[in-house]
């Protein structure tokens, strides 16, 4: 079974903090992807990399960085977290293209910013 | 504006009664997923559909796909406790090389 992970369940932090989110996959996915997801809104794409040191924007990258050192690790970055940034993040992976896009999940960071 | 809308946003059913989600699209589909999301956790694909017409089911949910409308339903049988939860479709659409998701449809079933 494909397992992803993330760092942390639940994450309070404050205003003007440096916050690193985790997710690690161990299928040996190329593609992987961060997301927010805030009622009524769905899941927004932050940020996506299809292959190690690679990334690209998603949909809403404002204020927020990404790394990708190790294939099987991509890390989210919020330089300096605002309120706004309170949010469920998901990461997810999946591997390279080939007919399906399926992706998998990890559990999710419920990230508060005070 | 969404370019995958879900409806309904909530639904609260009575245990054992049937009830249908759908998922629409403003663009031509090229796959769609179904995840189901228990509150506060991350998703858990349950289906995907690929073709015009296709049907599939796992336990008491079939979910269809109607390429005509760009639309796809996800339907629960004799519904209990365990199916609540957030019910999200992804799609591949035209134009995106990506997934695309809707809002969600937050379902609650009543013992």
């Amino acid at each position: 079974d494909v397992k992803v992970t993330q760092s942390s369940r639940y994450l309070v932090k404050r205003t003007g903090e440096k916050v690193f989110l985790e997710c690690v996959q161990d299928m040996d996915h190329e593609n992987m992807f961060w997301y927010r997801q805030d009622p009524g809104l769905g899941l927004r794409l932050i940020y996506f990399s299809y292959d190690v040191k690679m990334k690209e924007k998603g949909d809403i990258p404002e204020g927020y960085s990404v790394s990708r050192e190790k294939k099987e690790r991509f890390s989210l970055i919020l330089e300096s977290a605002s309120t706004n940034q309170t949010s469920m993040y998901l990461c997810a992976s999946r591997a390279r293209a080939g007919g399906t896009y399926e992706q998998y999940f990890g559990p999710g960071t419920r990230l508060t910013v005070t | 504006s969404q370019e995958l809308e879900q409806s309904p946003q909530s639904l609260i059913v009575q245990e054992g009664k049937n009830l249908t989600i759908n998922c629409t699209s403003s663009k031509t589909l090229y796959g769609l997923y179904w995840y189901k999301q228990k509150y506060g956790e991350g998703l858990i694909f349950l289906m995907m559909l690929q073709k015009g017409g296709e049907e599939k089911s796992h336990e008491k949910i079939t979910a269809k796909l109607d390429e005509k409308k760009q639309q796809s339903s996800l339907h629960i049988t004799a519904s209990q406790p365990s199916h609540a939860g957030i019910y999200l479709c992804g799609a591949r659409i035209q134009g995106a090389q990506k997934l695309v998701f809707g809002q969600g449809t937050r379902l609650t079933i009543n013992p």
